[in-house]
Order: C-alpha cells, then structure tokens, then sequence
C-alpha cells in the first residue's frame, strides 16, 4: 500500500512569506500529526487532526496552522516565515496511536 | 524535566556485532508506549519497535528487540548483527495515556549509530 506522502520535498522561502505543505496519509488513517524537526530543538510536536478537526496542538506561535481534508489529507500553514522557521517538517499518519507512519518530510529553508 | 533521555549523542560499532541504544524515559501515566525510529540521512523517519506499558514481553522484529525495564523506566534498544545500513540517526519516543486519548509522540535527541566496516 501507497505511504505518507508529502509534498513539496524541499522549499526555499524568503522572510515574511507564506508557505502551505501537503500531506496524503494512508489510505484508511483518519489521524496526521506534524512535526518540526531541527537542530537545536530536535522533534517538537506542531499539532494533530483527526476527521478534519483539530485534537492537540503543541506549543508553537499562531503563525503555525493546519487543516484536514474530508478525505484526511492535511496541509499546514506557517504564515509571516522567519529564518528560525527552516526546518524540516514531518508528518505522520496512525489508524491507531499504536503505530505512526511517517513521510519522508519537507525541507523549508526560509532566506 | 525531558520525558525522553537518550544520554548517547553518537555510537561506532563493529559491522557484524551487537549494540545497544540508551532511552530512559519519564511519565506518570500508567498506560504508555515506546517506539524506536530509525532516521537516515535522507529524513524518512522508518518505524523499528513498539512497546506498550503493559506488555510483559520485551518486543523483537527481526534484528531489532527492545529491553524494556519498566521499573527502571528505561527501553534500550539492541540492533543485533549490525549491518553498514543500519548507519542513520535513531529516536526513542514515547506517547502517554491510552492508545485511544494519546495524540501526540514526545522525542528524544537522538543517537547517530555508525556501523564501521
């Protein structure tokens, strides 16, 4: 069966700019959960959906938002980029919280 | 407090022997689960094991099995037979409270494993 799927696989943004990444689950897995991961502060949980609502939301500016899709595929906004906003961005699909499904992530670089 | 410990930022071992990976974890919850990723440089981050609070088993897939000491709450990680692959960067998190109310992993900072030929 198909995996995560995320797109685009690397984004170069400038400062003050907006940028929307994409992510298909598996087909089935009503939940995505989205991850930032960078070097200094490692994987910090952004926020999770679950049949289009919002469940749990990390500890992240409003900047950082997120939708999903009836057909649970998830796209998150970060408006206004900052520099400290490169990252790369992960997201992860579960049918149940016994197992993730991670994507082969999106790297933001914000100039 | 970190809920995830991985006190090993970096590991070499021998291609062919065994190693283990350090996670210490900490939580009040009763109900949990443990999972290892493994990471290559590519970004992927490739599932290895789970174990739940309540297993009296330590789990094992393939190469891959996990000594899970509940009262020590640490859940090591042992790659049996190292193989040149399995050279990436790997992840002990953990999610807490039952696998029908938890939402979210927390993570710990990682162990780069580097299996020499």
């Amino acid at each position: 069966k198909a995996g995560v799927t995320q797109t685009p696989r690397y984004l170069i943004k400038t400062r003050g700019q907006q940028v929307t990444l994409s992510c298909s689950p598996i087909s089935g897995h009503r939940s995505v959960s989205w991850y930032q991961q960078t070097p200094g502060q490692g994987l910090q949980f952004l926020f999770e959906y679950f049949s289009e609502t919002q469940r749990n939301k990390g500890n992240f500016p409003g900047r950082f938002s997120g939708r999903q899709f009836s057909n649970s595929r998830s796209e998150m906004n970060v408006s206004t980029l900052e520099l400290g906003d490169s990252a790369l961005y992960l997201c992860a699909s579960s049918f149940d919280s016994y197992g993730y499904t991670f994507g082969s992530g999106t790297r933001l670089t914000v100039v | 407090a970190q809920k995830i410990t991985q006190t090993q930022p970096g590991m070499f071992v021998q291609e062919k022997e065994a190693v283990t990976l350090d996670c210490t974890y900490d939580t009040s919850d009763q109900s949990y689960g443990l999972f290892w990723y493994k990471q290559p440089s590519s970004g992927e981050m490739i599932f290895l094991i789970y174990q739940g609070s309540y297993d009296e088993q330590n789990a094992t897939e393939g190469r891959y099995s996990l000594n899970f000491q509940k009262a020590r709450k640490s859940a090591n990680l042992v790659i049996s037979a190292s193989q040149l692959g399995d050279s990436a960067m790997y992840f002990c998190a953990m999610r807490e409270g039952r696998f029908d109310s938890a939402r979210q992993l927390t993570f710990g900072s990682g162990t780069q494993l580097t299996v020499l030929p």
